[in-house]
């Protein structure tokens, strides 16, 4: 089975701290992603990755940066947190773009 | 613009009755079509896909999908109270994107 592993379920941080979220999958898949989910606003994509050190711009990627220097490994960086960043971050991977993603367990982030 | 639109919800239905989940897309040139579930406070995980008009089959569910008419729907036959959760429809091909654009999901309850 396809496991997508992030580093923390539940975070809380401060307005203005450097947030780091982690993604790992042990899947040897190409294509890495993280989307946050706000209660009626459905999934929406930050950013991917289809290969290590690539990286590509999602929808809202504003605030945020990303880091893929190993092929299982995909990190998130908040460099700034605000409470606008307040919300739950899925990890995804899929070994195709086009292809079905399997999600990581997602990590509840709350900035104050 | 990308649009992949879902109705919101909640749909409830009763134990044993087939649960019907409806998705319209923007883009005629859409190619995949994928049906995830997501119970609450956890992650999505994929229940089927589909690439060609017409129907397809697995165990309960039934993915259906009209490419003229741009929509593709979920049946689920003999729906259990185990169903109720939220499912999003992801296209894929929508505004030339390889990366799948996700619905706002449908809340489905499953009342015994």
């Amino acid at each position: 089975d396809v496991k997508v592993t992030q580093s923390s379920r539940y975070l809380v941080k401060r307005t203005g701290e450097k947030v780091f979220l982690e993604c790992v999958q042990d899947m040897d898949h190409e294509n890495m992603f993280w989307y946050r989910q706000d209660p009626g606003l459905g999934l929406r994509l930050i950013y991917f990755s289809y290969d290590v050190k690539m990286k590509e711009k999602g929808d809202i990627p504003e605030g945020y940066s990303v880091s893929r220097e190993k092929k299982e490994r995909f990190s998130l960086i908040l460099e700034s947190a605000s409470t606008n960043q307040t919300s739950m971050y899925l990890c995804a991977s899929s070994f195709m773009a086009n292809n079905e993603q399997f999600f990581g367990p997602g990590t509840r982030l709350t900035v104050l | 613009q990308k649009e992949v639109e879902q109705n919101s919800g909640p749909l409830s239905v009763p134990e044993g009755a087939i649960a019907s989940l409806n998705c319209t897309y923007s883009d005629r040139g859409s190619q995949s079509f994928f049906w995830y579930r997501q119970y609450s406070g956890k992650s999505p995980e994929l229940i089927m896909f589909i690439y060609s008009n017409g129907d397809k089959e697995d165990g309960r569910f039934t993915a259906q999908l009209n490419k003229a008419s741009q929509y593709v729907s979920l049946l689920i036959r003999d729906s259990q109270p185990s169903d109720s959760a939220t499912y999003l429809c992801a296209v894929r091909g929508v505004g030339g994107s390889y990366i799948p654009t996700f619905g706002r999901g449908t809340s489905l309850i499953v009342h015994p």
